[in-house]
C-alpha cells in the first residue's frame, strides 16, 4: 500500500481565495483525521471522521473550514476565503480505528499571502 | 488542564545517555498511547505503543505507563545524533469516539 496520500504537496495562494486539501486514506481504514500544525499551537486537531461520518468537527476554527468523506478512499478539507493565520502544515492520517495508531500522509504545506 | 500534556523542551543529552520524554493525560478511559517521532519537515512516524501499564522495551525504546498516575514516558538509550527529532504522545479520547489528541510535543538534540 502506498500509505496516505496527500494533494497538493505546497499550495501558495491570495488571502481570499479557495483552497482544497485533499486526501486518499490507507485502504480498509476507517478512521481519518484532519490536523493542522503551527510552531505556535502544535499539532490540533481538526475533524475526526470514521466509516465516511463526520465524529468530531469541535477543532474546526470557524466556519471558513468545510470537510468531506464521500466515501472510503476519498476526503477534502477545503478553507473559504483564505486568510493568512491559514498558513500552516496540513496533515491527514487514518487509522483501522479506535485505540489504534493513526498513520499519517506527508501533508500540505499551506501559505496563503 | 491540556489533554495531552508533553514539557516542550528542549531536551539535550549527550550521544551514549539515556533521553527520557514525559507525558500526562486528562483522560482516565484512554486505553492506548502512542508514541511519535517527527524530524524537521517531515509527517510524524509511529514508533511506539503501548497499553498495559508497565514497560515495553523495543531495541534502544522503552516505554512506560502508569495509568493511576495518568502518566506515560518513553526512554531512549544510547542515544544516537538520529535520535535528534520531536517526539509526539498521543492518547485517543474514549468518550469522544476515539479522536486521537496530541501533546505539543517534546524537542530532542543529542549532542555527538
Amino acid at each position: 500500500d502506498a500509505g496516505v496520500i496527500q494533494s497538493p504537496r505546497h499550495e501558495v495562494t491570495e488571502m481570499g481565495q479557495e483552497v482544497t486539501l485533499r486526501c486518499k486514506p490507507i485502504s480498509g481504514h476507517n478512521s481519518l483525521f484532519w490536523y493542522r500544525q503551527t510552531m505556535m499551537r502544535g499539532l490540533e486537531l481538526l475533524i475526526y471522521f470514521n466509516n465516511n461520518v463526520p465524529i468530531d468537527d469541535s477543532g474546526m476554527p470557524e466556519d471558513r473550514f468545510s470537510a468531506k468523506m464521500p466515501n472510503a478512499s476519498f476526503s477534502t478539507l477545503k478553507i473559504q476565503p483564505s486568510e493568512p493565520r491559514d498558513s500552516a502544515v496540513y496533515f491527514c492520517a487514518s487509522s483501522l480505528g479506535r485505540n489504534t495508531e493513526a498513520f499519517f500522509g506527508q501533508g500540505t504545506r499551506l501559505t496563503v499571502v | 488542564q491540556k489533554e495531552v500534556e508533553q514539557n516542550s523542551g528542549p531536551l539535550s543529552v549527550p550521544e551514549g545517555a539515556i533521553a527520557s520524554l514525559n507525558c500526562t493525560y486528562s483522560d482516565r478511559g484512554s486505553q492506548s498511547f502512542f508514541w511519535y517521532r517527527q524530524y524537521s519537515g517531515k509527517s510524524p512516524e509511529l514508533i511506539m505503543f503501548i497499553y498495559s501499564n508497565g514497560d515495553k522495551e523495543d531495541g534502544r525504546f522503552t516505554a512506560q505507563l502508569n495509568k493511576a498516575s495518568q502518566y506515560v514516558s518513553l526512554l531512549i538509550r544510547d542515544s544516537q545524533p538520529s535520535d535528534s527529532a520531536t517526539y509526539l504522545c498521543a492518547a485517543p479520547r474514549q468518550n469522544q469516539g476515539g479522536k486521537l489528541i496530541f501533546g505539543q510535543g517534546t524537542e530532542l538534540s543529542v549532542k555527538p
